[in-house]
């Protein structure tokens, strides 16, 4: 079947643009994560849903990050006013239920702030 | 807090030797670990995820055992080959099940 999908697989924008981008789980899981790795680094968390809800936010970096999950599928990361260092690959995972289960990436979006 | 490292950083072998990577983590109380696969420019695909009750997974030329008292998790590699050149990440879920800590990978290179 179809795997985690996001978009834009590219985003370059101008610092203090707002970005949005976009994940498409696997049907049927409930669990959707964002994750960000900046270059040479490692993979930062960012926020997990569960359903629609999140109850872990503790990864997001500041104010200018917010997500939403809607319908338990899709989610979109909002990032406000771009600073150069928001530049990295930001990634996408969903599970069938909590982080104790095989999670499956997504290939990905780049984004790079100029 | 769980932490979770991986060595070698880094590792270049000629095709064809078998290998091991390491990775070990500080909280032993873990449901499984997961082993990924990334190449460059690419997201992570998994590779095998051993349920804490479990000594060890192979998947074809891959095995992964799991030691938790000791806080090791190995991944061995039987017969290299130039396409396993990626940098592999193990992880591991946090206490609150809300996400997975990654190891900071191995890079791996084979040379043909």
């Amino acid at each position: 079947g179809a795997g985690v999908s996001q978009s834009p697989s590219n985003k370059v924008t101008e610092k203090g643009k707002d970005v949005e981008l976009r994940c498409d789980p696997i049907s049927g899981h409930t669990a959707l994560y964002w994750y960000r790795q900046s270059l040479g680094q490692g993979l930062e968390f960012l926020i997990y849903f569960q359903g629609n809800s999140a109850p872990d936010k503790s990864g997001l970096p500041s104010d200018r990050f917010s997500a939403e999950r809607t319908g338990g599928s899709v989610s979109t990361l909002t990032i406000q006013r771009t600073q150069q260092e928001d530049s990295a690959v930001y990634l996408c995972a969903s599970s069938l239920g909590t982080a104790e289960e095989t999670q499956y990436f997504g290939p990905g979006t780049r984004l790079l702030v100029l | 807090k769980q932490e979770v490292t991986q060595i070698p950083a880094a590792l270049s072998v000629p095709e064809g030797e078998n290998l091991v990577l390491n990775c070990s983590f500080t909280d032993s109380a873990i449901y499984n670990l997961q082993w990924f696969r990334q190449d460059p420019g690419k997201g992570l695909t998994s590779l095998l995820l051993i349920q804490s009750s479990q000594r060890e997974q192979t998947s074809g030329r891959l095995n992964a055992s799991l030691d938790k008292s000791s806080g090791r998790s190995t991944l061995y590699i039987a017969a290299s080959q130039p396409g396993d050149s990626a940098t592999y990440l193990c992880a591991v879920p946090d206490s609150s099940a809300s996400k997975i800590i990654f190891g900071s990978g191995t890079r791996l290179s084979i040379r043909p």
